[in-house]
């Protein structure tokens, strides 16, 4: 199975804070890396798919790069509806494997 | 707009089987890979399984010898099957949608807690 390591497990921020996320892969995953937003006792909303590409309708402060094994999401300017946990996920090669999350939390 | 919406047993008691069903709205239920997730507070988010339309399966490894997917293609329903649970699989299960093998989920039902308790 690919392992994905998502870090930090958990932040404080302030809104207006620029927030970045890593997901590291333990091997080669191409591009095959969505990142997921969900709050609590809601499924998780698609934010960025294919590393990069931004979700229809998501807002543009939310990013997505990097490619391999190196992935990062980032908040340019953190919003209050922001605050939630933040997972990655592989889709590169059975079976489909998610990071551990990381929550956004206010400061 | 797809919706997809699921339903199934809540509680269950040690060596029963878990059985979820999940029906989609509002797309056709061919050329899409329909999955399940399951989420725990120790383990997260985890990759359950998927089917096709033309009943193609994949499963995680981990749990393949208990889990059965099953597609009823005039229903545009999928279902789930874990047999012989433990408290172990006490989880929020999803049913979600996949476009295709190299696409993640894009779409999610609404989730069902499942507790395995005796």
């Amino acid at each position: 199975d690919i392992q994905m390591t998502q870090s930090p497990s958990s932040l404080s921020a302030s809104v207006r804070d620029r927030v970045t996320i890593t997901c590291r892969a333990s091997q080669d995953i191409r591009s095959d890396l969505g990142w997921y937003q969900q709050k609590p006792g809601k499924a998780p909303k698609r934010l960025i798919y294919a590393a990069s590409t931004l979700q229809s309708g998501v807002p543009s402060r939310f990013s997505g790069s990097g490619s391999r094994t190196e992935f990062t999401l980032t908040i340019s300017s953190l919003q209050p509806e922001d605050f939630a946990t933040y997972y990655c996920l592989q889709y590169n090669s059975y079976p489909l494997t998610f990071g551990q999350g990381t929550t956004v939390e206010f400061k | 707009q797809v919706q997809l919406k699921q339903w199934g047993a809540g509680l269950l008691k040690p060596s029963e089987t878990l059985s979820l069903s999940c029906a989609v709205y509002g797309e056709t239920f061919s050329g899409f890979y329909w999955s399940w997730i399951r989420q725990t507070p120790k383990k997260g988010l985890e990759w359950i399984g998927e089917i096709n339309h033309s009943g193609m399966t994949n499963y995680n490894p981990s749990l393949k010898s208990r889990v059965s997917i099953l597609v009823d293609t005039s229903k545009n329903q999928f279902s789930l099957k874990l047999s012989s649970v433990t408290a172990a699989d006490t989880a929020v299960y999803y049913c979600a949608r996949r476009v295709g093998q190299r696409w993640p989920v894009d779409y999610w039902g609404q989730g069902t807690l499942a507790t395995v308790s005796s």
